[in-house]
């Protein structure tokens, strides 16, 4: 079964801070990969995609990489930002007859003023 | 404007009644999706559509039936609405690009069945 994890489930950093999450899935032969953000209560905004040929993304002050072979996304944030807190969410795309997402359950993340 | 909607946005309901969900894009878009999200269990999909002659099915199907009136539009049903399918529905379309087909979500709808 295509599972997509992503640890921590929760993470609190003051202010200023860099800080990455992570996420992995159990098969290698993605499409693309996904990254979302989610305030509370709210939809999903989407932040970042890797197509399964690339190795990362940039953003503004997000940075997304992309390793198939250890099947593994890391989403970097660089000078953290109150605003910044959210619930994350990964999710794979397998494509083909699909073309739906598989999701993580998220990273909630607190960033303390 | 909000480049894919939701209605209603909330919508309180009792055991048994038919209920129906909306969605609405002006992105263009091919596909459309319907997940939902549970507290604990994360975003799952319920059905799909390619395009206006193609419904599939998801991984929790059950108890839902959809229809796509046109590209813009697909709508999701409840014939029978049970207190378990209380949760967060979303949304979501994304072109037929290939490795870039991004999805973009609507603002989605919280149901609540008594």
């Amino acid at each position: 079964k295509q599972e997509v994890t992503q640890i921590p489930a929760a993470l609190s950093v003051p202010e200023g801070e860099n800080l990455v999450l992570n996420c992995s899935f159990t098969d290698s032969a993605i499409y693309n990969l996904q990254w979302f953000r989610q305030d509370p209560g709210k939809g999903l905004t989407s932040l970042l995609l890797i197509q399964s040929s690339q190795r990362e993304q940039t953003s503004g002050r997000l940075n997304a990489s992309l390793d198939k072979s250890s099947g593994r996304s890391t989403l970097y944030i660089a000078a953290s930002q109150p605003g910044d807190s959210a619930t994350y969410l990964c999710a794979v795309c397998y494509g083909g007859s699909q073309g739906n997402l598989i999701f993580g359950k998220g990273t909630k993340l607190s960033v303390k003023p | 404007d909000a480049d894919v909607t939701q209605t209603p946005r909330n919508r309180i309901t009792k055991t048994g009644k038919r209920i129906m969900l909306e969605c609405s894009q002006t992105k263009g878009h091919d596909r459309m999706y319907w997940y939902r999200q549970d507290p604990g269990l994360g975003l799952r999909l319920i059905y799909y559509s390619f395009d206006v002659k193609d419904i599939n099915k998801g991984e929790i199907s059950d108890g839902y039936s959809v229809s796509r009136q046109a590209q813009a539009k697909f709508s999701l049903s409840l014939e029978s609405a049970i207190p378990n399918q209380t949760a967060l529905y979303f949304c979501a379309t994304s072109a037929n690009r290939g490795y870039n087909n991004e999805q973009f979500f609507g603002p989605g709808t919280r149901l609540t069945v008594l």
